[in-house]
This record gives C-alpha cells, sequence and structure tokens, in this order.
C-alpha cells in the first residue's frame, strides 16, 4: 500500500468550477507539501500544512492530522489551473514521500 | 534570479555510457536532493545533501553518485547508464533539510538511455 494516496487521479472540469483534490496518508507525519506541475514539467510549492488551514488567491488547503488527510480546492478554476497537483508528507525523521500526483484539465 | 538551474535539459545516452547531471542554486541554501520522476510514480528521492560537505541515500540510490562540489552545486553521476535509469530528474533545494522549508524544483531533466 502507498504510503501516500491521491483521489482522483485524473480530474476534468468546467472553467468555473469548484475543485477538490484528497490525499491520505498511512503515517505519522510532521508535514504535508502540495506542489503543482505544469504541463511543462517544472514543479513549484504551493503550501506546506502541520495543522488547519491555508489560503493564498483561489487555493485552499486542509489537513485533518486526525484523519490523515488533507484536500486541496481550487475556487473559481480556469483553464491556467491545468495542471499536475502533488501530494508529498514528511515523516518527523525522514525524506519527503510523494503521491503519484493528481492531473486536472480545466475546460473553456 | 535564476532559481535552480538543471543541466542539461535533455540527453540521449547508449547503454553504459557514462555522464553527470548539473545542478546549481543562487538562493545560498543548505541543502540539496536530486529525484527521478517515473510515469505512473511519485517522485523518488535518490540522494540528498543536507548541507555542505555531507551526502546520504535516498530510496533509490543504486547506479547513481553525486558530488556536493560547493554550496550551490550538486551533481548526480551514472557510471554506466542502464535503459533503467531513462527518467526525468530533478534537482531541489531548500533552506534547510527539514519539513517547515519548501523545496525549491529545477526544471528537470529528460534522459532517455537506450
Amino acid at each position: 500500500k502507498n504510503e501516500v494516496e491521491q483521489s482522483p487521479q485524473n480530474l476534468t472540469a468546467q472553467e468555473g468550477e469548484f475543485i477538490t483534490i484528497n490525499c491520505s496518508y498511512s503515517v505519522g507525519i510532521s508535514a504535508l507539501h502540495w506542489l503543482q506541475q505544469h504541463p511543462g514539467g517544472g514543479i513549484v510549492s504551493l503550501f506546506m500544512l502541520s495543522s488547519g488551514k491555508k489560503k493564498h488567491g483561489r487555493l485552499i488547503a486542509t489537513i485533518n492530522i486526525q484523519e490523515k488527510h488533507s484536500s486541496l480546492h481550487i475556487t473559481a478554476s480556469h483553464p491556467r489551473d491545468s495542471a499536475v497537483y502533488i501530494c508529498a508528507v514528511r515523516h518527523p525523521v525522514g525524506n519527503l514521500i510523494f503521491g503519484k500526483g493528481t492531473k486536472l484539465s480545466v475546460k473553456p | 534570479n535564476a532559481g535552480v538551474t538543471q543541466t542539461p535539459k535533455f540527453q540521449v545516452l547508449k547503454t553504459g555510457q557514462s555522464m553527470t547531471l548539473q545542478c546549481a542554486q543562487d538562493m545560498n541554501h543548505n541543502s540539496m536532493y536530486w529525484y527521478r520522476q517515473d510515469p505512473g510514480m511519485g517522485l523518488r528521492l535518490i540522494y540528498y545533501s543536507a548541507s555542505e560537505g555531507t551526502t546520504d541515500k535516498g530510496e533509490v540510490p543504486n547506479g547513481y553518485n553525486v558530488s556536493r562540489l560547493n554550496k550551490r552545486e550538486f551533481s548526480l553521476r551514472l557510471e554506466s547508464a542502464a535503459p533503467s535509469q531513462t527518467s526525468v530528474y530533478f534537482c531541489a533545494s531548500s533552506v534547510l533539510d527539514n519539513s517547515n522549508q519548501p523545496q525549491h524544483f529545477g526544471d528537470g531533466t529528460r534522459l532517455s538511455i537506450l
């Protein structure tokens, strides 16, 4: 069983829709990261969470430590949000463990 | 501000050839990392350097060597390339090697081994 599971694997949405991407993990962690991989391949860090909720523009990330679950929400989605979104967790002692990613396509 | 720069961006090798992937960061970060990304799998850590002068194995180190040349540069060497090493390689850096720091990634090197 993968330590980091993301769902869905693929997601197609219409412009303007509210989008949710989920991440579940099976180990105790010190932090969870959300990253965005552009169609050209570049990877950008979006959020780091250890508790609660963070917001940046139209992106919102939440984490529930007890349930070992995090969600990434995109409000008012736009075609430029099309990318692969990657969840990664950090053990208290250890390196980042990455999920396989969720490929999002937003149609105009 | 260039961030993390990887060279080359693309490379095709024959089985058994050797090559070095270069990575440099201009953010004065202490920690640097090499990952590989394969279809259907998450990023996997090959080697990392928590600070200048130190290197450690990650999840998939076999077939690779690294050198932390100075604080800015961290290179990845394939001594005898194998088709299984066909992948996209990413270098990353962070201020410190801990969970509170984001990692900044280069644009990747697409490596094909025939």
